[in-house]
């Protein structure tokens, strides 16, 4: 059975860093692109960026280009994303997302998400 | 960048059929995705590949795509439909990656 749980989410004052990870487990992690997706309060689902399986190859929503960094370890079957210079509006619940199959395609299973709350 | 139209609410009576529609410039040629998300929860894929349904999904869940119009249908909607809906595509333009999602329905069961 696929299982995504992220951790690291918390209150960080604005310009601050943090760093989610999202352990996974119940398929060959290195064969999958990985994701993340925010939301904030109320509001709908943003990509945010993603990794190829070998991690080589990366990909970032502009709101976040050149804050945030992602990356995998996939001896350890670990996402991460380092969120560098943390503004109020990236103020959200991260999910972790699998990639189905091709870049096309869905994420087909997720985690319950970690909350991050920048605010002074 | 790349825009996914879709309506803000839709409501339906127990038993009947919902229609959520997404709609975006040259849609006909990108595979769709629906996710459903129910209050306090994580979203979960109930329409991949525009037509496809994942293990586990009920046959009450259809796609269809027609030129640049998505349709997620639910038929015989019960109360535990009552959810938000987002329909989702990969853009891909001049080395630029992109992961589109539509605003999201809300999905009211009367």
């Amino acid at each position: 059975e696929v299982h995504l749980s992220e951790s690291g989410g918390g209150l960080v004052q604005p310009g601050g860093s943090l760093r989610l990870s999202c352990a996974a487990s119940g398929f060959t992690f290195d064969s999958y692109d990985m994701t993340w997706v925010r939301q904030a309060p109320g509001k709908g689902l943003e990509w945010v960026s993603s990794v190829t399986g070998n991690g080589r190859r990366t990909y970032y929503a502009d709101s976040v280009k050149g804050r945030f960094t992602i990356s995998r370890d996939n001896s350890k079957n670990t996402l991460s994303l380092q969120m560098d210079i943390l503004r109020a509006e990236d103020t959200a619940t991260y999910y972790c997302a699998k990639g189905r199959k091709a870049a096309d395609d869905a994420f087909d299973f997720w985690g319950q998400g970690t909350m991050v709350i920048v605010s002074s | 960048s790349y825009v996914l139209t879709q309506p803000p609410s839709v409501s339906v009576a127990p038993g009947q059929t919902a229609r959520i529609t997404c709609g975006g410039n040259n849609l006909r040629s990108k595979p769709v995705h629906w996710y459903q998300q129910r209050p306090g929860q994580a979203p979960v894929l109930v329409i991949y590949d525009n037509t496809d349904r994942p293990s586990g999904i009920p046959e009450r869940f259809a796609g269809s795509k027609s030129e640049n119009t998505a349709t997620l249908t639910i038929s015989g909607v019960e109360a535990g439909d009552e959810a938000d809906y987002y329909c989702q595509v990969w853009n891909f333009i001049s080395g630029q990656w992109d992961y589109v999602f539509g605003a999201g329905t809300k999905v009211t069961v009367l």
